[in-house]
């Protein structure tokens, strides 16, 4: 299928190894923010989400980490597995519905 | 039905011809929406439905882009006289809720243009 993840910041790790992915957004005024998962071929997929009043949020295997005063947020993957091989984004949401993606960032699993 | 269905899956235009790509929400979502994405870019936002009203159009780059909803279910995203900066991944999304963010969207798997 056809790549989305030409000319991105790479990420690679060894499987079983933490991932992390760093972003940062543009936006003071945001409170809400996502990260999605995206493979070749396919839409967004939601991993986790984040609202302003919080600095952290855990999931199965996924924390994301807020820093609003550097306007900073990470998104850790524990215990990495070639399934998660992909290109990762950040978005952040306000007042209006739409959403202010990331470049994106792909994280290559080596077996 | 179970996910956001989008269509054409790869749509071949010649530069100057008029296309028209499909969305099918998820069956009683208020919310649709249309973003366009670039070859290793992330997904920037064209516009937003709410059912059957076009609330926010200011992401479609030029008159050439039309987008409609008019019974508040299916979305068609019209584009005339397509050109070479054209060529994009449209991905349409829908979610539960009628404003804010307190119900995730979902996205389909998009329609590749490609304009030659």
């Amino acid at each position: 299928g056809e790549s989305v993840g030409l000319h991105l910041p790479t990420l690679s790790v060894q499987e079983g190894d933490n991932s992390i992915i760093n972003c940062a957004y543009s936006n003071s005024a945001s409170d809400y923010f996502i990260w999605y998962k995206q493979e070749s071929g396919k839409g967004p997929q939601f991993i986790i989400d984040i609202r302003s009043n919080m600095d952290k949020r855990q999931g199965q295997r996924v924390t994301v980490l807020l820093n609003k005063t550097v306007k900073h947020l990470s998104l850790q993957i524990a215990a990495t597995q070639p399934g998660d091989s992909a290109v990762y984004f950040c978005a952040e949401g306000g007042a209006t519905n739409k959403l202010i993606f990331g470049t994106g960032t792909l994280l290559a699993v080596q077996p | 039905g179970a996910g956001v269905s989008q269509s054409p899956r790869y749509k071949v235009a010649k530069r100057g011809q008029d296309v028209a790509l499909r969305c099918d929400p998820i069956s009683g979502h208020v919310s649709l929406f249309w973003y366009q994405q670039a070859l290793g870019q992330g997904p920037e936002f064209l516009t937003y439905f709410q059912n059957e009203a076009q609330l926010d159009k200011s992401g479609l780059p030029s008159d050439r882009f039309f987008a409609e909803r008019p019974e508040g279910s299916v979305s068609t995203l019209k584009i005339q006289r397509t050109q070479q900066e054209d060529s994009a991944v449209y991905l349409c999304a829908s979610s539960q809720g009628g404003t804010g963010f307190s119900y995730g969207y979902t996205f389909g798997s998009g329609t590749r243009l490609t304009v030659v």
